[in-house]
């Protein structure tokens, strides 16, 4: 089974309606982070959380809004969606850097390709 | 403003034909820079981390080098399967920033 999964893989929904992209992993990482992949433009960070109690925005987080229901569930919604929000969605965790490391690894899920019609 | 770039933006080999890929950064305070590969439809795949000028790190028929100033991906004597999408990151600040480049797309024919 896969570590980081990601539902739907596939959404296609009408400008102005709400939707929500879920992500669960089993890999028991505390950090876990949510961003969008464009064309040309590489992949951009939205939201991002330490630990449940813990939510920080990214570079691009207007017009998102996330929720860390659990250690292993961070969920991102686009209250109102609009077409430049049609991009690939990535969910990927980290584990908290310790004895001596300097970084930790982001290890990413299999995306949600989102359209807005 | 951190910045990360690729180049080339596409690159196309023969089976066995040895070459690099270039991924240059201008970031404050690096704490790693970071390798990926991504198959299309597929999410980014952790290939290499290195941390500090001179590391090298290999897998297989890719090897890793990190600068001062940039970071190369060598390739040597691909294989179709090495057909993809290879991205690199640099890792700055306290919050994981993860600041992407755009990729380079390399094609391996035989």
């Amino acid at each position: 089974d896969a570590d980081v999964t990601q539902t739907p893989r596939n959404r296609i929904t009408k400008t102005g309606k709400r939707i929500m992209l879920e992500c669960s992993q089993t890999k028991g990482h505390d950090r876990m982070y949510w961003y969008r992949q464009d064309p040309g433009l590489g992949l951009r960070l939205i939201y991002y959380s330490f630990d449940v109690k813990d939510i920080n925005k990214g570079e691009i987080s207007d017009g998102y809004s996330v929720s860390r229901q659990a250690q292993a569930k961070f969920s991102l919604s686009l209250e109102s969606a609009i077409p430049n929000q049609t991009a690939l969605y990535f969910c990927a965790t980290s584990d908290f850097p310790g004895g001596g490391q300097t970084t930790d690894t982001q290890y990413f899920g299999p995306g949600t390709r989102l359209t807005v019609l | 403003e951190d910045q990360v770039t690729q180049s080339p933006e596409a690159l196309r080999l023969q089976e066995g034909e040895s070459s690099s890929l270039n991924c240059s950064y201008t970031v404050s305070g690096l704490r790693g820079l970071f390798w990926y590969r991504q198959d299309p439809g597929k999410g980014p795949e952790f290939l290499f981390t290195l941390y500090s000028a001179g590391e090298e790190k290999e897998k297989e028929r890719l090897k890793a080098t990190l600068t001062k100033k940039e970071s190369f991906l060598h390739i040597t004597a691909p294989k179709p399967e090495d057909s993809a999408t290879y991205l690199c990151a640099a890792l700055t600040g306290g919050g994981n920033k993860l600041t992407f480049g755009t990729g380079t797309q390399l094609k391996v024919e035989l």
